[in-house]
């Protein structure tokens, strides 16, 4: 069993619909969680980040943390085309290594 | 603009063929990573450097190798010891924090093809 799942998708959703990407973990030692959105082709860039558990919310995102049932979930409101990507959940624990370990993405398609 | 910077974009060797990935960064990061991505496999680690001269093996370590010679440059090299090298090779790198808060930030990625 992998330390963190995500279900790869692709998920397909009409402008402006709700999305809701999710990531489940099994490591009750994770204390950060990160989503990373990723063009085709380009490297991955930070979208959200979250300490613990809670939701933080930047725009049309929102980020929540359930440490308690190990769930982490990415809401995109208003959903645009431009938010078609792949999309990659991320975690560590406490320690200075900085290793992530990420989920295996899911890819999002939002038609105009 | 501060940034990761990979070359090259795409590559393609024959296989037996080590080939060699530059990851340059003028963020002024101290520690720097080499992930390889797969369709359906997300990101996996293959080495990381925490300060110049000093590196350690990620969860796939095995037919690559680096090198940390300059704080802005960690090399990636795909030996011919690796079964199935062909796959989507991200850089990163990041400032570093006690607490393991690590943001990172990537480059856009070099594409190795073996024929």
């Amino acid at each position: 069993q992998k330390e963190v799942e995500q279900d790869p998708g692709p998920l397909s959703v009409p402008e402006g619909a709700i999305v809701s990407l999710n990531c489940t973990y099994s490591n009750s030692a994770f204390q950060y969680f990160m989503w990373y959105r990723q063009y085709s082709r380009k490297g991955p860039e930070l979208l959200m980040y979250t300490y613990s558990s809670g939701n933080k919310e930047d725009g049309r995102f929102t980020a929540q943390v359930d440490k308690s049932s190990k769930y982490i979930s990415l809401f995109i409101r208003d959903s645009q085309p431009s938010d078609s990507a792949t999309y990659l959940c991320a975690m560590s624990g406490r320690s200075n290594t900085g290793k992530l370990i990420f989920g295996q993405g899911t890819t999002l398609q939002v038609k105009p | 603009d501060g940034g990761i910077t990979q070359s090259p974009k795409y590559l393609f060797r024959k296989e037996g063929q080590n080939v060699t990935l530059s990851c340059e960064q003028n963020l002024n990061h101290d520690a720097m990573y080499w992930y390889r991505q797969d369709p359906g496999q997300g990101l996996r680690l293959i080495y990381y450097s925490q300060i110049v001269n000093d590196f350690q093996k990620g969860d796939i370590a095995e037919g690559y190798s680096v090198s940390r010679e300059k704080k802005e440059s960690f090399p990636l090299t795909v030996t011919s010891a690796q079964k199935n090298p062909t796959a989507f090779y991200l850089c990163a790198s990041t400032r570093g924090a006690p607490s393991g808060a690590n943001v990172l930030t990537f480059g856009a990625g070099s594409r190795l093809t073996v024929l």
